[in-house]
């Protein structure tokens, strides 16, 4: 079945340590994205990308950094330098046709201490 | 810039009950608009979506229809179930790409 994995579900780091999310997709997509989560915010853009060796930043891109260096795989680098890191980050993905819909993974949920 | 506003959470109903979440948008061009659900512990899937003004988008008993004089898309379902619990996010794409503008999230829960 195609779709997105994203791993691990959940994870936990120490303050200061940077963090890589994983994001797979088998679905053939040129254009990734990740969000952020948080309560009672909806979901914030944090970079996406729409070819492989390309990415742009999206609205709260400060702190993070990603690579497309294939099309399956958009992992996102959570490093120290993001203030508030503890959040529930979901990838996604989308086929390129106007109006088709983002498919989504089931996210990973980051708690810093 | 675009943005979407949904109406306030969270929303408890019983099983059976009529149920509408109110959302509003406000965009410079011509957006498509979609409802997302998102269950416990999972990622976003699209519920339904409206493409052009007046246009109704519907699935499992939930519609919405876009409304471009009232720059509204309210989702609505005549009979919620038990099921239906969950955070639905309206959000609009003011491009051809899948760059979405969500609204805050609006949780449901439906006792029996």
């Amino acid at each position: 079945d195609g779709g997105i994995t994203q791993s691990p579900k959940y994870l936990f780091r120490k303050e200061g340590q940077n963090v890589t999310l994983s994001c797979e997709q088998n679905l053939n997509h040129d254009a990734m994205y990740w969000y952020r989560q948080d309560p009672g915010q909806g979901l914030r853009l944090i970079y996406y990308s729409q070819i492989v060796n390309d990415f742009q930043k999206g609205d709260i891109a400060e702190g993070y950094s990603v690579s497309r260096e294939k099309k399956e795989s958009f992992p996102l680098t959570v490093t120290s330098a993001q203030k508030n890191p503890t959040a529930f980050y979901l990838c996604a993905s989308h086929g390129g046709q106007h109006n088709s819909p983002l498919h989504f993974g089931n996210g990973t949920r980051l708690t810093v201490t | 810039g675009d943005s979407v506003t949904q109406m306030e959470g969270p929303v408890t109903l019983s099983e059976e009950a009529f149920l509408t979440i109110n959302c509003t948008y406000t965009a410079t061009g011509y957006p498509s608009l979609f409802w997302y659900v998102q269950y416990p512990g999972e990622g976003l899937q699209l519920l339904l979506k409206a493409t052009k003004a007046d246009d109704k988008g519907s699935n499992k008993g939930f519609e919405a229809t876009y409304r471009k004089e009232t720059t509204s898309f309210h989702l609505e379902k005549g009979s919620v179930q038990v099921s239906d619990s969950a955070v639905y996010f309206c959000a609009l794409s003011d491009q051809s790409y899948g760059k979405l503008t969500f609204g805050q999230g609006t949780i449901l829960t439906v006792h029996p």
